[in-house]
């Protein structure tokens, strides 16, 4: 158990589907991040939100949505997503800006789209 | 541009032999290096880190890694594997007192160890 919570574990869903992947933290960090990580690939940085703030989006498709309500919560909204989008997005948390700062992962879900 | 290199994508190892899974790194005045591990089904989780200080830093589960400057490498050991070792591997690096969101991951190694 890392302080970091993501659920769904796994989620399956169609191309014309909307769902939200959901995750909450309770480390006291004030900086959240989405990532990608797909086989035989590095892991994809997708979004960073600071302070509920989003500071980063790494051209990522607008069929991928992100909400960060408060520094514990941040979601990913999903719809009409493409079967390459199938992977392991895992959500991570740290204090950022501080100097050699690790973040601490979810386990992750494995989402697959038919 | 900043790349973090693994070279080995499988390293396959007998039950107590001892391993290295190689990390290079692009060259910079002010890195951060580290090591996650990621068994099946789970998401990260940190092995050690290196900011300063000595170059062999000895983490969890009896691994450790050793940062060269000269060869801008951080090799990650461990003298003797277990089969609960089995998982992948990824080396990082923070470039600059930039933060967490500034890690640039490696490709990732994943270690078989059989009995």
């Amino acid at each position: 158990e890392t302080g970091v919570t993501q659920t769904p574990r796994h989620l399956v869903m169609g191309m014309t589907n909307k769902k939200s992947l959901k995750c909450e933290q309770h480390l006291g960090h004030n900086a959240m991040y989405w990532y990608k990580q797909s086989a035989k690939k590095p892991l994809e940085l997708m979004f960073v939100y600071n302070f509920k703030e989003q500071t980063e989006n790494n051209s990522v498709p607008s069929r991928f949505s992100p909400e960060c309500p408060n520094s514990s919560h941040l979601f990913l909204h999903l719809h009409t997503l493409q079967p390459e989008d199938s992977a392991l997005y895992l959500c991570a948390s740290s204090q950022d800006r501080v100097r050699g700062s690790e973040a601490f992962f979810g386990q992750g879900t494995r989402l697959t789209v038919v | 541009a900043q790349s973090v290199t693994q070279l080995d994508s499988q390293v396959p190892v007998f039950e107590e032999a001892p391993v290295e899974l190689r990390c290079n790194y692009s060259s910079s005045v002010s890195v951060y290096l580290f090591w996650y591990v990621q068994y099946p089904n789970q998401g990260l989780q940190l092995l050690l880190k290196y900011l300063s200080g000595s170059t062999l830093v000895k983490g969890i589960n009896g691994f450790e890694a050793e940062f060269n400057k000269s060869q801008t490498s951080f090799h990650l050991r461990k003298p003797s594997v277990h089969i609960s070792d089995t998982a992948e591997y990824f080396c990082a690096v923070q470039y600059g007192n930039t933060g967490f969101q500034k890690l640039v991951f490696g490709t990732g190694t994943r270690l078989l160890v059989s009995p």
